[in-house]
């Protein structure tokens, strides 16, 4: 089946404009979640859902950063009044559930690029 | 408290030989000990995990290595190949914050024919 898919795949934009960017999870995967990754840097947590609920947003930088899952499957990451110090690249990822120890998919990321 | 710590930075290994990439940890709350294989411009991609109560774990020619009273683990790759060169990432998961997981800073490694 189609693993996790990311849109767009490069995204740049001007200082201060807004951006989406959308999740597409596997298929019957409850959880998904949302990591930022710095060039040369290990993917870093931003938030996770469980269903349509964001059950843990502790890694959300500030209040620019926010995101839904309305129907408990494609999430949209959204960042307002972006800032140079967004840019990177942004991964998202799905399991079956959260809370044991099955695998984690992730999707190609979208780069994002603040002018 | 957070935080997984990795070293090297960067790793050349000869085909054929052993690729070792170590990892350390303080919060003895983690309970899932992963890695993953990141290429240029793909998503990571889980290549071996384990829990803390093996100390070892063996899948084709990746270890890992589990040892809990240093709170530390590493990534044995026998016999490299130049298709193993990659970013490898180690990482942890903490008991009650349902998936999250927090990563290291990468391995570069690059196998040489």
């Amino acid at each position: 089946g189609a693993g996790v898919s990311q849109t767009p795949s490069n995204k740049v934009t001007e200082k201060g404009k807004y951006v989406e960017l959308r999740c597409d999870p596997i298929s019957g995967h409850t959880a998904l979640y949302w990591y930022r990754q710095s060039l040369g840097q290990g993917p870093e947590f931003l938030i996770y859902f469980q269903g349509t609920g964001a059950a843990d947003d502790s890694g959300l930088p500030n209040d620019r950063f926010f995101a839904v899952r309305p129907e408990g499957s494609v999430s949209t990451l959204k960042i307002q009044r972006t800032e140079r110090g967004d840019s990177a690249v942004y991964l998202c990822a799905s399991s079956l559930i959260p809370s044991s120890y099955n695998e984690q998919f992730f999707g190609p990321g979208t780069r994002l690029t603040v002018l | 408290q957070q935080q997984v710590k990795q070293s090297p930075q960067s790793l050349i290994v000869q085909k054929g030989g052993i690729s070792i990439i170590n990892c350390a940890y303080e919060n003895t709350a983690f309970d899932y000990f992963p890695w993953y294989q990141q290429f240029p411009g793909k998503g990571p991609a889980l290549l071996i995990a384990i829990r803390p109560d093996v100390s070892e774990k063996k899948e084709g020619r990746f270890t890992i290595s589990f040892n809990k009273s240093a709170k530390q683990f590493s990534l044995h790759i026998m016999d490299s190949q130049p298709g193993d060169s990659a970013t490898y990432f180690c990482a942890a998961r903490h008991y009650n914050q349902g998936g999250k997981l927090i990563f290291g800073q990468g391995t570069e490694l690059s196998v040489k024919p």
